[in-house]
């Protein structure tokens, strides 16, 4: 069984703030990284995904892989209360995506 | 609007009874997968397809069946529910997941299921 962890949460950040995520994988032969964000009620939206070790930068987004340690992370710089939501962590081995079980965030404002 | 549309949104049906949830995505995308969200346990695969006609197991592929003779539509049967089957079912596409690269899923809105 291929496992993604995440921590729970709940997360929570002053509006402004910058929200670290974090996941950890359990097979090194993973290829992809992904995270989503889930508001409650909705289904899951793509944020940005990660192929390569180092930083991946999408406006307040920024994606950090090491593959070496089996961790991905996004940071939410500039922290927004429309970022309240639980965000999910996905790999892929194979041909199968595996998702966390995702970190509820609550931007304060 | 590039979307992936499921119905129905919500059903509640009683054991043994057969159903059948629907999925289309107007993407042209190879990849389509069913999931189902349970608390505590998150998002766990119950069966996706590469392309027409090839079609996988998942992680938990008990009691659901899936067909995908269209690269459009990948229906989920499932032939004979039971209580445990009652959950929130996600169906999602997304380019070709081979060497090409993957660039993630986009996903329908979501059936809740109850069965009774």
């Amino acid at each position: 069984q291929k496992e993604v962890e995440q921590n729970s949460g709940p997360l929570s950040v002053p509006e402004g703030a910058i929200a670290s995520l974090n996941c950890t994988y359990s097979d090194r032969g993973s290829q992809s990284f992904f995270w989503y964000r889930q508001y409650s009620g909705k289904s899951p939206e793509l944020i940005m995904f990660i192929y390569s070790n180092g930083d991946k930068e999408d406006g307040r987004f920024t994606a950090q892989l090491n593959k070496a340690s089996q961790y991905v992370s996004l940071l939410i710089r500039d922290s927004q209360p429309s970022d309240s939501a639980t965000y999910l962590c996905a790999v892929k081995y194979g041909n199968q995506f595996y998702f966390g079980t995702g970190t509820s965030l609550t931007v304060i404002p | 609007e590039a979307q992936v549309t499921q119905n129905p949104r919500y059903l509640i049906t009683v054991t043994g009874k057969k159903l059948t949830v629907t999925c289309s995505q107007n993407m042209n995308h190879e990849y389509m997968s069913w999931y189902r969200q349970d608390p505590g346990l998150g998002l766990r695969q119950i069966y996706y397809s590469m392309n027409v006609e090839v079609t996988d197991k998942g992680d938990v592929p008990e009691g659901y069946k899936v067909s995908r003779k269209e690269k459009r539509n990948f229906p989920l049967i499932l032939e004979s529910p039971s209580p445990n089957q009652t959950s929130l079912y996600f169906c999602a596409s997304s380019f070709s997941t081979g060497t090409g690269g993957d660039y993630g899923y986009t996903f329908g809105s979501g059936t809740r299921l109850t069965v009774v």
